[in-house]
């Protein structure tokens, strides 16, 4: 069963741009809302990360949008650079015992054109 | 810190024989996790461990793959016998849940290809 839902799976934009990334989550048991960027070669790093009691979170160029009602939430790169072009996860976790267990999404492969 | 280590960064073995992957967490942290990733099926956690015990396994896709963290500082999955499709890039992260912060960090992966 797929609980974090992706979208696009590819996305191309011009350097300076908006990148815009969706994800949709099943479990209303999650409470912790992490987006990660892989560059080849190297594992996820969190990038930035957001809990559903705040409806956006910025940091610099990149802003996490929440919407509880809908279940959703996105990620959205502001002046986009090709230093940027990675892929990005979203994932989502709740409560297990003591550990947090991260569920991804499929990914995004982004591409920012100079 | 020096991160998450996982060695070795490349494995190339053939069908059949055994694989042994391993994974030094960052001091202190008490989860760790082994992912697998694939183009197909993108990051499939396959195990997790807190304070060393495995707490969730139902990942781990046979009987083939077992892991084991016999102390804070080491783990490691083992596939045997291995087989082609558990060709992937495996991953192991570890994270300490402090307060807000829950980020999990990721090493460097091992690139398994089974030929």
């Amino acid at each position: 069963q797929q609980q974090v839902k992706q979208s696009p799976q590819s996305l191309i934009v011009q350097k300076g741009g908006i990148s815009i990334i969706n994800c949709a989550y099943e479990n209303t048991a999650f409470d912790y809302f992490p987006w990660y960027q892989q560059f080849p070669g190297k594992g996820p790093a969190l990038l930035i990360a957001i809990r559903p009691d705040v409806s956006e979170k910025k940091e610099g160029r990149f802003t996490i949008s929440f919407n509880k009602s809908a279940k959703q939430f996105s990620l959205h790169i502001m002046d986009s650079q090709p230093g940027d072009s990675a892929t990005y996860f979203c994932a989502a976790s709740g409560e297990s015992g003591s550990a947090r267990q991260l569920t991804f999404g499929s990914g995004t492969q982004l591409t920012v054109l100079p | 810190d020096a991160g998450v280590i996982q060695s070795p960064r490349h494995e190339v073995t053939e069908m059949g024989q055994e694989v042994t992957l391993r994974c030094k967490p960052i001091s202190g942290h008490n989860s760790l996790f082994w992912y697998r990733q694939t183009m197909m099926r993108g990051l499939e956690l396959l195990i997790y461990f807190n304070n060393n015990v495995p707490i969730d396994d139902s990942g781990m896709p046979e009987d083939r793959f077992s892991a084991k963290m016999p102390n804070a500082s080491f783990s490691t999955l083992k596939i045997q016998p291995s087989e082609p499709r558990d060709s992937a890039v495996y991953f192991c992260a570890s994270s300490l849940k402090t307060g807000e912060n829950t980020e999990a960090f990721f090493g460097q992966g091992t690139r398994l290809t089974v030929v």
